[in-house]
């Protein structure tokens, strides 16, 4: 299957500072990623959709201030959380989507996550 | 909005058992998927269901797509421990629509 890279795998940062997240489609175009949020023993909560050249779509209850995503190209995605607090430590897990309209292929790619805690 | 909803939230089962896992949408969807995650890893794509009544297999998983498109099971048939982790569904509700996640069901499986 496809591959999603996303990097750090882990960060720790202190309260006030800005983090910067990259997720990489490696071996296709992704036109569309979604960045997601992960708490322990909870599902995936979508933040926001990402699309290449236009700015991103977010979820309702996520500030688009605190989250910034820029989606440079269509094989990178980034998320900086900005003046992180501790509230924002968890598990980010971006995905690309392969969706090919011709074969009506449509299939999410994860990447690894990074988790983040901020002291 | 748009609701996905799983159950069990948990199940724990003797190996060789077999497991279900339900997924309910409050709207039709245009497919879902399955996804599973295993304790400390990412999600990884299973499958992807589009046609109303459809049933697809992969060795032991059996999926299955309801007659309304809104509804979905996976079934696993005599469950081995590395059928530990937990199965998410995911449903779309258009073609270009963003995937949300239903809450998962974490399986246990005791040797």
């Amino acid at each position: 299957g496809a591959v999603v890279s996303q990097h750090p795998s882990w960060v720790i940062c202190k309260s006030g500072t800005s983090v910067k997240i990259e997720c990489r489609s490696l071996d296709f175009q992704a036109t569309t990623m979604f960045w997601y949020r992960q708490f322990p023993k909870q599902s995936l909560m979508l933040m926001a959709t990402s699309n290449e050249g236009s700015k991103a779509t977010y979820e309702q209850g996520v500030e688009k201030d605190k989250f910034l995503i820029n989606h440079a190209s269509l094989t990178l995605s980034t998320l900086t959380v900005t003046s992180a607090h501790p509230e924002d430590s968890s598990f980010y897990i971006c995905s690309a989507r392969d969706l090919q309209l011709e074969s009506g292929r449509d299939e999410q790619y994860f990447g690894p996550g990074t988790r983040l805690t901020v002291t | 909005g748009q609701q996905v909803m799983q159950i069990p939230q948990y199940q724990h089962v003797q190996e060789g058992e077999d497991f279900t896992t339900y997924c309910n949408s409050s709207t039709t969807l245009s497919n879902i998927q399955w996804y599973k995650q295993r304790p400390g890893g990412h999600p990884v794509f299973l499958i992807q269901l589009v046609k109303s009544g459809e049933v697809k297999k992969q060795k032991r998983l059996t999926f299955q797509f309801g007659e309304a498109k809104k509804n979905s099971s996976l079934h696993i048939t005599a469950t081995q421990t590395t059928d530990v982790g937990t199965y998410f569904c995911a449903g779309l509700k258009t073609s270009y629509d963003k995937v949300i996640f239903g809450p998962g069901t974490s399986l246990s499986v005791i040797p």
